[in-house]
């Protein structure tokens, strides 16, 4: 089973701010099945990015995602009050399909 | 515009069983793969199963390996987890998602889940 870990586990920014969220796969992970998502509170998860760096449909630019074989990186250029929530990432190529713990990005 | 609906949860005794089930609509529910993913309060997401577009591979968590079936009826447009020897931990939000080769296989859509609660 291939672990995600994901770093901060809070990271506290203003609007504005630029935001970098980490996740480490505990081994290599074909940067074609590496997503990321958003989870607000009560509702689903969001897609926001797939295959490492590509964004889902309708997802702004400010959203940017890159890595490759075990580290992997989701960066919001500059936030705005609207994202701030929880960011998860996962693999989704190999079963059992992983994910990271979370990051929650909460305003300063 | 895609839509998932899940329905059946709620409360059960552990030992117990509950099926649950995720209706499809606004897309092409055959071409799709489906799974099951489940949120315990205040925790993370945790994938559960998964089917393929035409229920012939599926695949399970080692936490349900044994205890939940998962099917699809592609006639109907609906996915079906059956959870059978319900424990506590099973507690949570399970959440129906979709995926396609089209976005590398990531979760592009989500239900809006039913909770499932495990308790005497």
């Amino acid at each position: 089973e291939i672990v995600l870990t994901q770093s901060p586990g809070t990271l506290s920014l203003s609007p504005g701010e630029r935001a970098t969220l980490s996740c480490r796969a505990s081994q290599s992970v074909s940067s074609s099945y590496l997503a990321w998502y958003q989870q607000k509170p009560g509702q689903a998860p969001r897609l926001l990015i797939y295959g490492a760096s590509s964004r889902a449909t309708g997802i702004p630019d400010r959203f940017s995602g890159s890595g490759s074989g075990t580290d992997f990186t989701l960066t919001i250029s500059r936030l705005e009050p609207e994202d701030f929530a929880v960011y998860y990432c996962q693999q989704c190529g190999i079963s059992p399909y992983t994910f990271g713990q979370g990051t929650q990005l909460e305003i300063k | 515009e895609a839509q998932l609906v899940e329905s059946g949860g709620g409360l059960v005794q552990p030992g117990g069983s509950l099926r649950l089930s995720c209706a499809a609509s606004g897309f092409t529910f055959s071409s799709y793969w489906m799974h099951w993913v489940r949120q315990a309060p205040g925790k993370g997401l945790v994938w559960v199963s998964r089917i393929n577009n035409d229920g012939s591979s599926t695949s399970y968590a080692d936490s349900v390996k044994g205890r939940f079936t998962i099917s699809r009826d592609n006639a109907k447009n609906t996915m079906y987890l059956q959870m059978n020897s319900l424990r506590a931990e099973d507690t949570a939000v399970y959440y129906c998602a979709m995926a396609t080769v089209t976005t590398r296989w990531a979760f592009d859509f989500w239900g809006q889940g039913t909770m499932v609660t495990v308790s005497s």
